[in-house]
């Protein structure tokens, strides 16, 4: 059972470049998150979704898109990179029933020169 | 908003030692509280949970008790290992999102 699995695990962008963030879930899960960790920041939401077709915004979603056309998949979408945007990112996923945990990934390590 | 405030770190014990990790939170209604731990390199993994005033989750020799009058979750342990050398956040469910606070660094000597 493979759980929750990100792409890639590292990456550099110079800025302005774009790319996606891969994550995928095998557990047939409803909600999935982003998170991005910053250095004694803990995780700041960047956007989250309850179901395939719906997603909404978190605390800090400025400069990333998302979709969710299928249960699987939660790409997050970096379109003009910024220095800002240095981080780790987590996606996370959970059931949709009351009071079940989330599952995390393994992270992806991002850095905007 | 909603909001988990948890202490600064790092702490530093030595091996053996009581652990106690501070944690409060803000909410309305009656939120779901969780501790993750978070081992270097890695994602953060569920280490205990509570969903209701009074619940103890307890896991791996590790307690928190749901408190909603000092609405606290603090976590402890009465003898840490090397082992447990990590980060600790605490965070709370409340509709769809969840909440995490900043993580607090835990370095076992031994």
């Amino acid at each position: 059972n493979a759980g929750v699995t990100q792409t890639p695990k590292f990456r550099i962008l110079k800025i302005g470049q774009s790319m996606t963030l891969q994550c995928t879930q095998d557990m047939n899960h409803n909600y999935m998150y982003w998170y991005r960790q910053d250095p004694g920041m803990g995780l700041k939401l960047i956007y989250y979704s309850v179901g395939a077709g719906i997603t909404d915004k978190g605390e800090v979603p400025n400069g990333y898109n998302v979709s969710r056309s299928t249960t699987e998949d939660f790409p997050l979408r970096l379109e003009l990179a910024a220095p800002s945007q240095t981080s780790v990112y987590f996606c996370a996923s959970r059931p949709g029933s009351a009071n079940t945990e989330a599952f995390f990934g393994q992270g992806t390590r991002l850095t905007v020169v | 908003g909603d909001s988990v405030t948890q202490m600064e770190g790092p702490v530093t014990l030595s091996e053996e030692a009581f652990l106690t990790i501070n944690c409060t939170y803000t909410a309305t209604g009656y939120p779901s509280l969780f501790w993750y731990v978070q081992y270097p390199g890695e994602g953060l993994q569920l280490l205990l949970k509570a969903t209701k005033a009074d619940d103890k989750g307890s896991n791996k020799g590790f307690e928190a008790t749901y408190r909603k009058e000092t609405t606290s979750f603090h976590l402890e342990k009465g003898s840490v290992q090397v082992s447990d050398s990590a980060v600790y956040f605490c965070a709370l469910r409340r509709d769809d999102k969840i909440i995490f606070g900043k993580g607090t660094r835990l370095h076992i000597l031994p």
